[in-house]
């Protein structure tokens, strides 16, 4: 079976501008995280879904910052007006344990 | 908050010398998690430990955990160049709640 997948795989953004990170879950997962990884850093949680459900968004740095998960299935992390800080790895996992979660190849978005 | 602090952050080692990572906190998780990153790839889970003093083997790694389930250690044995990359030790709370990464330790095996 496909493992989890996120595109785009690379981002590269003007300052300012809005961009949209995709993740499709491995299929069948009910708990998808979204994850922030600064260069050499351990991820960082940033929310997580239940189904449809967003039930933790306290790591989301920003009202910049917007995930969803409308159907359950696919999630897509929104970041509006990005900053040079925002840059990083945007990492996705999705679980059926909570304890063993599967990552996907992330999405490294740099912001000049 | 809970923290994970692993040490050393970097290690440059010569292809079948021996290491150990250490991972600890001074709080109390479910379990332990230790995965290894590749560059440009998401982490890869490697083991789970769970029961205080447990000791899992992995071919040439073997990881433990502690018995009050507050720090945990990985040890490679005979280390390869296929080892290098970032090994990341990961907690978990409660159910439903995101794990607590440590800032990882890159490993380099030269030969």
């Amino acid at each position: 079976g496909a493992g989890v997948s996120q595109s785009p795989r690379y981002k590269v953004a003007k300052r300012g501008q809005d961009v949209a990170l995709r993740c499709d879950p491995i299929s069948g997962h009910v708990s998808l995280f979204w994850y922030q990884q600064a260069l050499g850093q351990g991820p960082e949680f940033l929310t997580y879904f239940q189904n449809e459900a967003q039930l933790d968004k306290s790591g989301l740095p920003s009202d910049r910052f917007f995930a969803e998960r409308p159907e359950g299935s696919v999630s897509t992390l929104k970041i509006q007006r990005t900053q040079q800080e925002d840059s990083a790895v945007y990492l996705c996992a999705s679980t059926t344990s909570w304890e063993t979660q599967y990552f996907g190849p992330g999405t490294r978005l740099l912001v000049l | 908050t809970q923290l994970l602090e692993q040490s050393p952050q970097f290690l440059s080692i010569q292809e079948g010398e021996n290491l150990t990572v250490y991972c600890n906190s001074s709080s109390v998780f479910s379990s332990l998690q230790w995965y290894r990153q590749e560059p440009g790839e998401g982490p890869v889970l490697l083991v789970t430990v769970v029961t205080g003093g447990e000791v899992k083997k992995l071919k040439r790694l073997t990881f433990q955990f502690g018995d009050a389930r507050k720090d945990s250690s990985l040890h490679i044995t005979a280390a390869q160049p296929g080892d290098t990359g970032l090994y990341l030790c990961a907690g978990a709370g409660q159910a439903g709640t995101a794990l607590i990464f440590g800032k990882g330790t890159t490993l380099s095996v030269s030969s």
